[in-house]
This record gives structure tokens, C-alpha cells and sequence, in this order.
């Protein structure tokens, strides 16, 4: 099956930092969602980006599916935003199905 | 809001119980989730459905099955618990044809 890599695995930022999480997968997706995992277990959907480029405030994501990585770039992180980065992919025909990476864990620091 | 409920947050049970967890949506979704995940090692479907009393494997049904007899829930059931199921269990829902999931906030199952 499809194998997603996601680094770094840790990052450890001073707040106002920027920072680039990345996923890499083995094989073309169709769905390809990035999730942000606080301290206390919520996962929350941050994106839904198979291809192209998308902005949420100072979250912003790119998906280069024909190389097969995507980015997940934090501009001027707050404390909030500690917690695990998940990217998640599908490719099969039902793309319902998602394989998730190992995630990223982020801690910011006042 | 989608809105995601699991029954508990934390449960602890003994080796061989039976062990039902519960998700509730209240979106209408036609999809519908039940993930594990342990340390390490990221989410790993279980078990989905994408219709009432419709269900598929997902990559580690193996000591778990699962019931959707309404299209707001969806029940995972461990039919003799061990103790290498203890872990975080994680249900999400999501509309037919649109891929965004909805996840609940999780239960952490302690199996001693």
C-alpha cells in the first residue's frame, strides 16, 4: 500500500517562528489532508489539498502531487498551535480511505 | 458545526470483556470511521462504513467488529478485549463525495 513519510518528527519553535512541515508519499493520491492533533486529542481538519496551493490565516499548504510531497508552512507560531501535524492520503477509488503519516509533533515556546 | 460524539473518554476494562464504543454524527454523513492509535505509530483504520448496514476492512480489522444499524452511528465492538488493544480510539464521519473528515474527540481505552 501507500507509504506517507512526514518530517522532521519534531520540531521545537520559540513563538513568531516560522516553520515547513513535510509529507512525502509513494504513490499519485487523490486526497491528501493535512490535521492539526492538540495536547488533549482533537483532531482538526486544517486542510483538504490533493493538488495546488491553499491559505487559512498563517496556515498555508502546497500539494505537488506530480512529485508526490506536500508542505505545510506555520507563519508566526503561537503556543496554540503545539499539538501533532498529520498528513493523510488516499488513492484508491473509494479515496474515502486515508493512510495517515506518523505526524509531527510541534512545540512552541513563549 | 459537524458535530462527532464518542460515548466515552475514558473506559478501562478487564482481558476478555466484550467492550462497545460509540459515535454519534450529527451531519447526515453517509461515511463513517473508527481509527486506533498508539504511539508512534499515527492512525490506523479499522473498520469503515459508508452506508447503513454497509461496512469494509480497513487495515487492522483483526479482533474488532463493527455495527451500523442507523446512519448517525456507528458502534466498534471488541468482542474479547486484550491487551494489546489498549489504545486511543478515534471515530470520524464525512460526507459522501466530499473527503474532509470530522474526527470525535477520542477514547482512551485501558485494557488490564
Amino acid at each position: 500500500g501507500i507509504q506517507v513519510e512526514q518530517s522532521p518528527p519534531d520540531l521545537i519553535l520559540q513563538e513568531g517562528a516560522n516553520s515547513t512541515l513535510r509529507c512525502n508519499f509513494s504513490d499519485s493520491v487523490n486526497n491528501l489532508q493535512w490535521f492539526h492533533q492538540n495536547p488533549w486529542g482533537q483532531l482538526i481538519n486544517l486542510f483538504y489539498i490533493p493538488s495546488g496551493t491553499k491559505q487559512n490565516g498563517r496556515l498555508s499548504a502546497t500539494t505537488v502531487a506530480t512529485e508526490r510531497y506536500s508542505l505545510l508552512y506555520i507563519s508566526s507560531s503561537q503556543t496554540t498551535d503545539s499539538g501533532v501535524y498529520f498528513c493523510a492520503v488516499g488513492n484508491q477509488g473509494g479515496s474515502e480511505k486515508l493512510v495517515f503519516g506518523k505526524g509531527t509533533k510541534l512545540t512552541v515556546n513563549p | 458545526d459537524v458535530k462527532v460524539t464518542q460515548s466515552s473518554r475514558y473506559l478501562v476494562k478487564r482481558t476478555g470483556e466484550k467492550v462497545f464504543l460509540e459515535c454519534v454524527q450529527d451531519m447526515d454523513h453517509e461515511n463513517m470511521f473508527w481509527y486506533r492509535q498508539d504511539p508512534g505509530l499515527g492512525l490506523r483504520l479499522i473498520y469503515f462504513s459508508y452506508d447503513v448496514k454497509m461496512k469494509e476492512k480497513g487495515d487492522i480489522p483483526e479482533g474488532y467488529s463493527v455495527s451500523r444499524e442507523k446512519k448517525e452511528r456507528f458502534s466498534l465492538i471488541l468482542e474479547s478485549a486484550s491487551t494489546n488493544q489498549t489504545s486511543m480510539y478515534l471515530c470520524a464521519s464525512s460526507l459522501l463525495g466530499q473527503e474532509t473528515q470530522y474526527f470525535g474527540p477520542g477514547t482512551r481505552l485501558l485494557v488490564l
